[in-house]
């Protein structure tokens, strides 16, 4: 049972564009919603998180809005580059129990 | 920030030969460590958790005899993939946290490509 449901699968958009990658739950013991990057060959890097007493965060280009009562999460790359290519992963975690979504393959052409 | 070093990045076995993986924490003491597979182009599965000198919890299905696990320190982590057969070629990833608990974020290591020919 997939505990952390990301969609989509892939996204394509253009230099400067805005993907938004959408993630849902359902355990709401989850407390804390780290967003990571993974390129080809190496290991995932986190890029921001978020707890669920927050509605938004920013760092930077990157935007973590969450949702509680609907238990949904998304990440928002803003003024997006081709350097952002790579896949992303949203992960829920509560305690030591930690899931990964299934991932999100991110092209942005120049 | 928290670094977590793992080797060798890529290797190469002969089936039913031994490799051995190694993560450190470079500049904190990690209490939990975990280890990953991911499969191309799949998110990572969670393959044990380790604690430092305890014996490491296993996930449903992973063969503990054939993935040893040791955190023989709080800086060192092994994954040793025993008798090596093609199936067991992917991507390994280690992550640590010094808390134990994710709340306070895991570092990942840059992971280990594993091919068994």
């Amino acid at each position: 049972q997939q505990q952390v449901k990301q969609s989509p699968q892939s996204l394509i958009v253009q230099k400067g564009g805005i993907p938004i990658i959408n993630c849902a739950y359902e355990n709401t013991a989850f407390d804390y919603f780290p967003w990571y990057q993974q390129f080809p060959g190496k290991g995932p890097a986190l890029l921001i998180a978020i707890r669920p007493d927050v509605s938004e965060k920013k760092e930077g280009r990157f935007t973590i809005s969450f949702n509680k009562s609907a238990k949904q999460f998304s990440l928002h790359i803003m003024d997006s580059q081709p350097g952002d290519s790579a896949t992303y992963f949203c992960a829920a975690t509560a305690g030591n129990q930690f899931y990964f979504g299934t991932g999100t393959s991110l092209t942005v052409i120049p | 920030g928290a670094v977590v070093s793992q080797h060798p990045s890529r290797v190469i076995c002969k089936s039913g030969t031994s490799v051995k993986i190694e993560c450190r924490s470079l500049d904190f003491q990690a209490t939990t460590m975990f280890w990953y597979r991911q499969f191309p182009k799949k998110s990572l599965m969670l393959m044990a958790t380790s604690n430092e000198g305890s014996k490491a919890t296993y996930e449903q299905g992973v063969e503990k005899d054939k993935f040893l696990i040791n955190h023989a320190s709080l800086t060192l982590s092994t994954l040793t993939v025993t008798s090596a057969h093609p199936e067991d070629s992917s991507f390994y990833i280690c992550s640590a946290s010094s808390q134990g608990v994710f709340s306070d974020g895991y570092t990942f290591g840059s992971g280990t490509r594993l091919t068994v020919v």
